[in-house]
This record gives C-alpha cells, structure tokens and sequence, in this order.
C-alpha cells in the first residue's frame, strides 16, 4: 500500500510554532509534497523535498528523512489564515513517467488567540 | 496568468443521470490530472493525460467514468450513470513538466441523490 499517516486535527496558538508530522511507505518514493487548503478552496503548493534535509521557505519550512519515511512541516509565527488543512503528499515512480501522488487525509489546524 | 479552472463548481443529479466535468488547465502544461476525494477520505488519483494522450489511468473506478482530453488543452471528465457512491469533490490538476509541481483547480463538488 501507500498508506500516509499524518494527524486528522491539531490546535495551536497564534504566535507559536506547530509542527505535522507525516509518515509514508518508503517504496517508490519520488518527492514529498505539502499543499494548504482553505475549505472550498483549491489545494495551493507549499514545499516539495526530494533529498534528505530542511527546506525553508520564509515562515514555512519542511524536512525530509527518505531512510525513515518521515517528513514534517513546520510553521513558525502563526497566523489566523494559516488555519486551513495541510495535505502531505507523495509522489510516486510511475512506469513512463507521471507525478502520480498520494495524499494523507489531511491535517486541520486551527489557530486560536 | 490564469490558473487551473474547472467547471461546474458544483452539480447535483439523480442517480443513473450522466454528468459530464470540464477542467481548463494552464496554458502550456501538458500534464493533466485528475483526482477525486470522497468525503472523509484521502483525495485519490484517477487518471494522468501527457497532451492528448492517457499516461495513467489506474486509479478510474470502474468503466462508468470516461476521461477525455482531445487536443490535448481542456479535458472533460464524464460519469455515465452516476451512482451514490460517485460523490465527492472532483480535483483537476495540471504541470508543465513530470516532476515538478501540480497546480490545482478549486475542484467540482458532485453530489448524487
């Protein structure tokens, strides 16, 4: 399969930091995704690692362990818009080509005051 | 530049009516994907067009579903009968090049009674 585990909810405080995590079968791995999506909106690009390491991108950052199946993504300074829910996404190895990706169910974060 | 667009935003039919989904994905990309997410599950892969050319449709449900993508610009996405069980928000994505990131549409919220 290609089960990706990630939190259904999690809660923080405006200001703070939060961290979600994701977890992913490691066969046919082809770069990690994450996307935001506010509801009834279209799912909007945050970060991609394909390589182990941080990638940081202002507020936003994202980190990448390809020997554990672990990625998470981190937002600093947080704001009352970046409460929406944060898809985790892998992208597969497809034969001839394709960036087929298989999300998780999506974590909803809510920023409170 | 204009993004990914689908179109209707939201339908609702009968069981055993056809419906037919369009998505207009930027101009340029030869990539297009469709994904479905049912409610309270994970978004799904459907099927990858390079140009006019299904690359992967692994992920239709059953051959109710017919995806077409003539020209290689629009595509349309056709479920005939529509079933209960065809419910969910229907996803449209489109990249410029395998590997890099997928735009997506805000996506079309079919609703079978």
């Amino acid at each position: 399969g290609q089960n990706i585990d990630q939190p259904t909810e999690m809660t923080a405080t405006e200001g703070a930091i939060v961290q979600i995590n994701c977890t992913y079968q490691t066969s046919g791995f082809n770069g990690l995704f994450w996307y935001q999506q506010h509801a009834g909106e279209a799912p909007t690009f945050l970060s991609y690692n394909v390589l182990d390491g941080l990638e940081e991108k202002g507020r936003f950052s994202s980190f990448l362990s390809r020997s554990k199946g672990y990625s998470y993504l981190l937002l600093k300074e947080l704001q009352m818009k970046d409460s929406a829910s944060y898809l985790c996404a892998k992208a597969g190895v497809v034969t001839g080509g394709g960036n087929k990706l298989t999300f998780g169910t999506g974590t909803q974060l809510k920023v409170e005051l | 530049e204009a993004g990914v667009t689908q179109f209707p935003s939201h339908s609702v039919i009968e069981k055993g009516q056809t419906v037919t989904l369009r998505c207009d994905p930027i101009s340029g990309h030869d990539n297009l994907y469709w994904y479905r997410r049912v409610m309270g599950k994970e978004i799904k892969f459907l099927l990858h067009f390079v140009k006019e050319s299904k690359q992967d449709e692994s992920g239709m449900p059953n051959n109710r579903f017919l995806a077409e993508r003539t020209g290689g610009t629009y595509s349309t996405l056709k479920v005939q009968p529509a079933e209960l069980e065809d419910s969910g928000v229907y996803f449209c994505a489109s990249s410029q090049e395998v590997g890099l990131r997928a735009f997506f549409g805000q996506g079309t919220r079919l609703t079978v009674v």
